[in-house]
């Protein structure tokens, strides 16, 4: 139990053109999803906190104009990098928090790879 | 604030026994231990609640001190597998929403 999907795994994309990656909980509802960005050799970095329903709240620093988080449901979240540029490429990875009461795990999808040139 | 991981990195024989520290400078509702592998998602491992609990499955334990803010993760008999980055996640106490903070990785080698 406990799965996250992400897709696609990868994608490469020209600089100035948007890429939509969506996180999936399949064997679990999630009102809570995360989305995080990790370089090379380093820790991740929280993004922003994604609620089923409501607007996602972003960590400082992060721009939510650039990029645009949805929670459609309760297995769905997505996050889409809008005129991307080569600095955005990293491995994006969502994680997601059970609805069940009293459960506190974090389960992460096996992140997107994106590379913009 | 990141929670500071020590130590960074540590090599060990199969069968060796290691330790990974995480400290924070705040007070803390739980902290998360993962695993990652070299371009792989982050691999939940436990997680350990304020109380001071102790948690282990199979040759992994850890332990929180929420007194010292501070939790250590104990690999015993170490095999080849359990190669890979350890991260530990921090979520601050006082309604964080779950929000965890993670620490810039223990990178654990396992050698024949």
């Amino acid at each position: 139990g406990a799965v996250v999907s992400q897709h696609p795994s990868w994608v490469i994309c020209k600089s100035g053109t948007s890429v939509k990656i969506e996180c999936r909980s399949l064997d679990f509802q999630a009102t809570t999803m995360f989305w995080y960005r990790q370089f090379p050799k380093q820790s991740l970095m929280l993004m922003a906190t994604s609620n089923e329903g409501s607007k996602a709240t972003y960590e400082q620093g992060v721009e939510k104009d650039k990029f645009l988080i949805n929670h459609a449901s309760l297995t769905l979240s997505t996050l889409t990098v809008t005129s991307a540029h080569p600095e955005d490429s990293s491995f994006y990875i969502c994680s997601a928090k059970t609805a069940r009461s009293g459960s506190y795990e974090q389960y992460f999808g096996p992140g997107t790879r994106l590379t913009v040139t | 604030q990141q929670p500071v991981q020590s130590p960074q990195a540590v090599i060990l024989r199969e069968g060796e026994d290691a330790v990974i520290n995480c400290s924070s400078s705040k007070a803390l509702y739980s902290v998360h231990w993962y695993r990652q592998k070299h371009g792989e998602a982050p691999v939940f491992l436990m997680i350990l609640l304020k109380g001071g609990e102790q948690k282990g499955h199979e040759k992994i334990s850890a332990s929180f001190n929420e007194k010292k803010q501070q939790s250590s993760l104990y690999l015993t008999a170490s095999q080849l597998s359990y190669s890979g980055t350890y991260f530990c996640g921090t979520e601050g106490s006082g309604g964080s929403n779950y929000k965890l903070t993670f620490g810039k990785g223990t990178l654990l080698t396992v050698n024949p």
